[in-house]
């Protein structure tokens, strides 16, 4: 079946511009995660959604960063004004999720989208 | 709160010797455990799972992982490591509550 998905895969932007990254979650997956991977770092939690619920938003570094789950399935990560620092990958991954949450089940990664800010 | 600590940001072994890469956690809950890899470019991979079954767990590719709960360690080893192996692996944790926790990652070399 198919994977997680993720577009565009590489996108490159000027300062200052706002950006949209997309995540289509595999199918039935209620739990889906963006996070951001700087060059030789690990992973940096950004956004959780989980079902229905107010999404943990905890991760998201600063008000420019926001993020939707329409649906319950195709997800986008906005940045607005776009600074060099936010250059980076950026990953979403889905899972299936418990009645409570979606923590114990194990993570379908995407490609990834790999931002460049010039 | 939840931790995940990888001991060695880097390893380096030769091509056929035994790999271990090691993870301590520390979590309130009793939490699932899981090891992924990442190889160059790519995106991340599960290797094996921990949820509370056998303690010793084994994955792809010949990685197997220990669940030690009086060490609060979650070591993930191979007996004899290939060129192929050489990647970024990840040590995390996850329970019920909610999203999971990251380790910073060790980053294996096999030299040939």
């Amino acid at each position: 079946g198919a994977g997680v998905s993720q577009s565009p895969s590489n996108k490159v932007t000027e300062k200052g511009k706002d950006v949209e990254l997309r995540c289509d979650p595999i199918s039935g997956h209620t739990a889906l995660y963006w996070y951001r991977q700087s060059l030789g770092q690990g992973l940096e939690f950004l956004i959780y959604f989980q079902g229905n619920s107010a999404p943990d938003k905890s991760g998201l570094p600063s008000d420019r960063f926001s993020a939707e789950r329409t649906g319950g399935s195709v997800s986008t990560l906005t940045i607005q004004r776009t600074q060099q620092e936010d250059s980076a990958v950026y990953l979403c991954a889905s899972s299936f999720s418990g009645p409570s949450g979606g923590g114990s089940y194990e993570q379908y990664f995407g490609p990834g989208t790999r931002l460049t800010v010039t | 709160a939840q931790s995940v600590t990888q001991l060695d940001s880097h390893v380096s072994v030769s091509e056929g010797t035994p790999v271990l890469l090691r993870c301590n956690y520390s979590s309130s809950y009793s939490p699932s455990l899981f090891w992924y890899v990442q190889h160059p470019n790519k995106g991340l991979q599960l290797l094996l799972k921990y949820t509370s079954a056998a303690t010793l767990v084994k994955g792809i590719n010949g990685f197997e992982a220990e669940f030690k709960k009086s060490e609060t360690s979650f070591h993930l080893t191979k007996p004899s490591a290939h060129m192929s192996d050489a990647a970024e692996y990840f040590c995390v944790a996850g329970t019920n509550a909610g999203k999971s926790t990251f380790g910073d990652g060790t980053t294996l070399t096999v030299k040939p």
